[in-house]
């Protein structure tokens, strides 16, 4: 079966700066597609980024961006130049052909000013 | 961009009545649609997939007699929460999703579900 793991319960970043939170995926599937969303207080899902396994180079949207390591089974976020609107909890998602989303346990995003 | 809407997006209800939840895809049509359930501080738990003229398909624990799910049509899905005990208290969330879309889903805002 197929399983995401994100190992940081929170992470915490100064405004301005750059962090990281991390993704591991379990899968047998070579063809998936892996998604980070955003869940501030309002709790309203938020995609920040997606990426299709069958594509190496990976994903950036603005001030985010993934380290897609296929082989290694990870999918790791940046967020750069921090914002104090970028607090909130982070979910990663794994689907293949089902449609079905697994999600991790989520990270917390703290924002310090 | 798809919007995906849920009604009411706070309901309080006493322990032993029923209370249902709309979801709607507002500008597309959604065949299939997802509902979650999430626990404060915690991750989304899938409880069911809705097919449009068809059973519910319930994921494994969820009692499919108390969460009756109905899509009925093309753009609307409802979740039934029967005889409601205060544990069944928690945010609801409905999900749909654009074949044409890269198997991205879109959320509703969530509803949530107090009970006294």
């Amino acid at each position: 079966a197929q399983t995401v793991t994100q190992s940081q319960p929170e992470m915490s970043v100064q405004e301005a700066e750059t962090v990281t939170l991390s993704c591991t995926y379990d899968t047998s599937e070579s063809d998936y597609y892996l998604f980070w969303y955003k869940q501030p207080p309002s709790r309203q899902m938020i995609l920040v980024i997606r990426q299709e396994a069958y594509k190496q180079q990976n994903a950036t949207e603005n001030r985010f961006s993934v380290n897609f390591q296929k082989a290694a089974k990870s999918f790791s976020l940046k967020i750069s130049d921090s914002q104090l609107g970028d607090a909130a909890m982070y979910f990663c998602a794994y689907t293949s052909g089902t449609y079905k989303y697994i999600f991790g346990t989520g990270t917390r995003l703290k924002v310090l000013a | 961009g798809a919007v995906v809407s849920q009604h009411p997006s706070w309901v309080i209800c006493k322990s032993g009545t029923s209370v249902k939840i709309e979801c709607r895809s507002l500008d597309f049509q959604a065949t299939t649609m997802f509902w979650y359930r999430q626990f404060p501080k915690q991750s989304l738990m899938l409880m069911a997939t809705s097919n449009e003229g068809s059973k519910a398909t319930y994921e494994q624990g969820v009692e499919k007699d108390k969460f009756l799910i109905n899509h009925a049509s093309l753009t609307l899905s409802t979740l039934t929460v029967t005889s409601a005990h205060p544990e069944d208290s928690s945010f609801y969330i409905c999900s749909a999703y654009l074949t044409s879309d890269l198997y991205e889903q879109y959320f509703g805002p969530g509803t949530r579900l107090t009970v006294t």
